[in-house]
C-alpha cells in the first residue's frame, strides 16, 4: 500500500539552528499538508500546499516556517531559526483531491522534533 | 479555541463489547467530518468519514453517526478487538478546497481482554 515516507524520524537541534523536515508524499497525490503535535496536544494544522504553492496556513505557519517542493518528488518544511517551544512530532500528509470527499488525507509516521 | 472537542481523553472498554468514542464541535461551517487512528510511533492513519448531508455511516465494524443539529458525532466499534487500542481523532473540514483539517484531542481506547 503506498505511503507517505518521512525523514528523520528523530532530530535533536539547538535553538536558533535551522531545521529541514523532508517528506515524500504518494506519487500520485496533488495535494500536501504539515501538522504538528506537540506533546499531550492535539494534532494542529499548520500548512497545505497545491500546485507549487501554499493553499493555506494556519496562525502557528509564521515567517519561521517555509514549505517548498523542490523536485517531483520531495516536500520539505523548514524552521529557519528553531525555538524550544517548536519541539513536536511533526507530521507530513498527501491527499489527491481537495473537495471534503477526497481529502482523505494519509500521513507519514512523523518526525519527531527536540530542541535544546 | 476548540472548534472540536473530545471531552474523554480515555476510555477503557472489554474485549467484545462495544466502544463508543464521543465528539462535538462548534463550527457550523464543518461539513466533512472523518475519524483517525493513531498507534505509538506511527501517524494518524484514516478510519471512516461522514459528510454532513448524512446521519450515519458503516464500514464492518465501524460506524459513525452524526447529529447535526447537537453537533454531535460519535464513531461506533462493535464488537471491540484487542487491536482496535489506540489513539482516535476527531477531525472536521470545512469547504473543500486545499483546507486543514481540524483535530480534537484525541481518545485512548484501551481493549481489556
Amino acid at each position: 500500500e503506498p505511503e507517505v515516507t518521512q525523514t528523520p524520524s528523530h532530530q535533536v537541534t539547538q535553538m536558533g539552528q535551522e531545521v529541514i523536515l523532508r517528506c515524500v508524499p504518494i506519487s500520485n497525490h496533488l495535494y500536501f499538508y504539515w501538522y504538528r503535535q506537540i506533546l499531550g496536544q492535539k494534532v494542529e494544522f499548520l500548512v497545505s500546499f497545491y500546485n507549487n504553492e501554499i493553499s493555506e496556513k494556519s496562525e502557528i505557519f509564521d515567517d519561521q516556517f517555509s514549505v517548498e517542493r523542490p523536485d517531483g518528488s520531495n516536500f520539505t518544511l523548514k524552521i529557519r531559526s528553531t525555538k524550544l517551544e517548536d519541539s513536536a512530532m511533526y507530521f507530513c500528509a498527501s491527499s489527491w483531491g481537495g473537495s471534503p470527499g477526497a481529502n482523505v488525507l494519509t500521513f507519514g509516521a512523523g518526525s519527531r522534533l527536540t530542541v535544546l | 479555541d476548540q472548534q472540536v472537542k473530545q471531552n474523554s481523553p480515555s476510555l477503557s472498554v472489554q474485549e467484545g463489547r462495544i466502544s463508543i468514542l464521543n465528539c462535538d464541535y462548534t463550527n457550523s461551517m464543518f461539513d466533512y467530518f472523518l475519524w483517525y487512528k493513531k498507534y505509538p510511533a506511527e501517524g494518524p492513519t484514516f478510519l471512516i468519514s461522514i459528510s454532513s448531508i448524512k446521519d450515519k455511516n458503516e464500514d464492518g465494524r465501524f460506524t459513525v453517526f452524526l447529529n447535526k443539529s447537537a453537533k454531535h458525532l460519535s464513531l461506533h466499534i462493535v464488537p471491540s478487538q484487542p487491536g482496535d487500542s489506540a489513539v482516535y481523532f476527531c477531525a472536521a473540514n470545512s469547504g473543500g478546497g486545499a483546507d486543514g483539517l481540524t483535530f480534537g484531542k484525541g481518545t485512548h481506547l484501551i481493549i481489556q481482554p
